[in-house]
């Protein structure tokens, strides 16, 4: 069946542009989650989302990230007036349940990599 | 919060050899994830092992949780095998998953 997928693929924006990522996790999975991978780095947790429940902005690095899930499926992540040490690949995955399950693998898209100029 | 150490950081085999990844953690955890992570950045499943012992073809993995740390095994390694594997764990925060990376072991494959 289909895999995790996200849009675009590359994203170049110029210092100071707003940026929408798009991410659609697998279908019936409940749990979806954003992580970023800096270059030569691993990747490090930004944000969760479990059915209808409030995410949780833990990893968030700033208040110009932010991220909506739409129906419990699509998720958009959203960086307002990017910088150049916002350049990373975005990563997007999801798993069939969340929290409370002793089965939670985990799924992941493509990725987005954004250069900020 | 949680540490994960891999070893080695980098790797390079000859077409044929074997291989041992090692992942250690620094708390009790109960979601384990090795990934291979291959040149166009996709991250792809390797095995969801928490605890045991999984193989899958030429790769197998063991993780003993009770002493903090999972092994990933490479036989017969060929060039497709190249890239960054990760070991990411998992443990109960507030009632959620998230997934805490290691900084990968780089693997090499020459023919």
């Amino acid at each position: 069946g289909a895999g995790v997928s996200q849009s675009p693929s590359n994203k170049v924006t110029e210092k100071g542009k707003d940026v929408e990522l798009r991410c659609d996790p697998i279908s019936g999975h409940t749990a979806l989650y954003w992580y970023r991978q800096r270059l030569g780095q691993g990747l490090e947790f930004l944000i969760y989302f479990q059915g209808n429940s409030a995410p949780d902005k833990s990893g968030l690095p700033s208040d110009r990230f932010s991220a909506e899930r739409t129906g419990g499926s699509v998720s958009t992540l959203t960086i307002q007036r990017t910088q150049q040490e916002d350049s990373a690949v975005y990563l997007c995955a999801s798993s069939p349940r969340g929290s409370g399950s002793t089965y939670n693998e985990q799924f992941f898209g493509p990725g987005t990599r954004l250069t900020v100029l | 919060g949680i540490q994960v150490e891999q070893s080695p950081p980098d790797l390079i085999l000859q077409e044929g050899a074997n291989s041992t990844l090692r992942c250690n953690f620094s708390d009790s955890v109960n979601n384990l994830q090795w990934f291979h992570q291959n040149p166009w950045g996709q991250l792809i499943n390797l095995f969801y092992i928490p605890s045991g012992t999984k193989q899958n073809g030429r790769l197998s993995a063991t993780t003993v949780a009770t002493e903090r740390y999972s092994l990933l095994y490479i036989s017969s390694s060929q060039t497709t095998d190249s890239g960054v594997y990760f070991c990411a764990v998992g443990r109960p925060y507030t009632g959620f998953q998230k997934l805490v990376f290691g900084t990968g072991t780089r693997l090499l494959v020459s023919p």
